[in-house]
C-alpha cells in the first residue's frame, strides 16, 4: 500500500556514468516532483510535472532529463554522472487542485557517485 | 527570489516545550509548510498554515503571521520519538506553485 515509491533505494557508480531512478504514486495525483537533499540537507526542488506535461524546471545541468510516461510515473535520467551529483534525490506527488496540495515524499533515493 | 531562516540546530528535554522558527522572504507567498524528516528517511507532512494565527494539531501546533515573514513551529510533551530535522517550506506563486524549503533545524530530544 505504498504511497509514493523510488527505486532504486541505492545507487553507487562510478564518475561518467548514466543512471535512472523510477518514481511511483498510487495517490491518484496528477502531479510529481522530483527534490535534491544535498549532504546538509538542504532540499531543493529541481522539476515539476503536471499531467505529464513539464511545469518546473529550475535551474538544473542538462545532465538531468526528467521524463514522465503517464501521471502516476516520473522517472530521472543522469548522464554523465559527476562527483557532485552525490546527494539523496526525492520523488514527491499532489494534487494540483485540492486545497493546500500537500506533497508527499517517497523514500529517497540515495546516490553515491565515485 | 527567496530566502528562509531556521536555526541549524535545537536540544530540549522529554516533556518540555520547544518552539522552532522560521522566518521568510519570498514572491507570491501562498502558504506555509512544517514537514518532519527522521534521519535516512522521506519528508513527512505535519502542518500548514496560509491564513495568520495558529493551527493545532495533537501536540504541534504552527503559527503564522504574513506581514512578519515569520511561523513557528510548538512541540509539546516532547518524546524521544521527536527528534529529527523540522523543515519549514513557503509556497510561491499562482497556478502551479512550488515549495521552497529552509535549510531545516535539527532538534535532539534527550532524556
Amino acid at each position: 500500500d505504498t504511497a509514493v515509491s523510488q527505486t532504486p533505494k541505492y545507487l553507487v557508480t562510478q564518475m561518467g556514468n548514466d543512471k535512472s531512478i523510477k518514481c511511483e504514486q498510487n495517490l491518484g495525483h496528477d502531479t510529481m516532483y522530483w527534490y535534491k537533499q544535498d549532504s546538509k540537507k538542504f532540499l531543493k526542488i529541481m522539476f515539476s510535472y503536471n499531467n505529464k506535461e513539464l511545469i518546473i524546471n529550475e535551474t538544473v545541468p542538462n545532465r538531468f532529463s526528467p521524463k514522465s510516461p503517464d501521471k502516476a510515473h516520473l522517472n530521472l535520467h543522469i548522464n554523465s554522472l559527476e562527483l557532485g551529483d552525490s546527494a539523496v534525490y526525492f520523488c514527491a506527488s499532489s494534487q494540483a487542485s485540492r486545497g493546500k496540495q500537500t506533497q508527499y515524499f517517497g523514500p529517497g533515493t540515495r546516490l553515491l557517485v565515485l | 527570489g527567496q530566502n528562509i531562516d531556521q536555526p541549524t540546530e535545537m536540544t530540549a528535554t522529554e516533556g518540555a516545550i520547544v518552539q522552532i522558527n522560521c522566518t521568510y522572504q519570498t514572491s507570491g507567498f501562498n502558504g506555509l509548510f512544517w514537514y518532519q524528516q527522521h534521519a535516512g528517511e522521506a519528508p513527512t507532512f505535519l502542518s500548514y498554515n496560509v491564513l495568520d494565527g495558529l493551527e493545532e494539531k495533537g501536540r504541534f501546533s504552527s503559527f503564522l503571521s504574513r506581514s512578519k515573514g515569520y511561523s513557528y513551529l510548538l512541540l509539546k510533551e516532547l518524546q524521544m520519538k521527536d527528534s529529527a530535522s523540522y523543515l519549514c517550506a513557503v509556497r510561491e506563486g499562482t497556478g502551479f506553485q512550488k515549495l521552497v524549503f529552509g535549510t531545516g533545524t535539527r532538534l535532539l530530544v534527550s532524556p
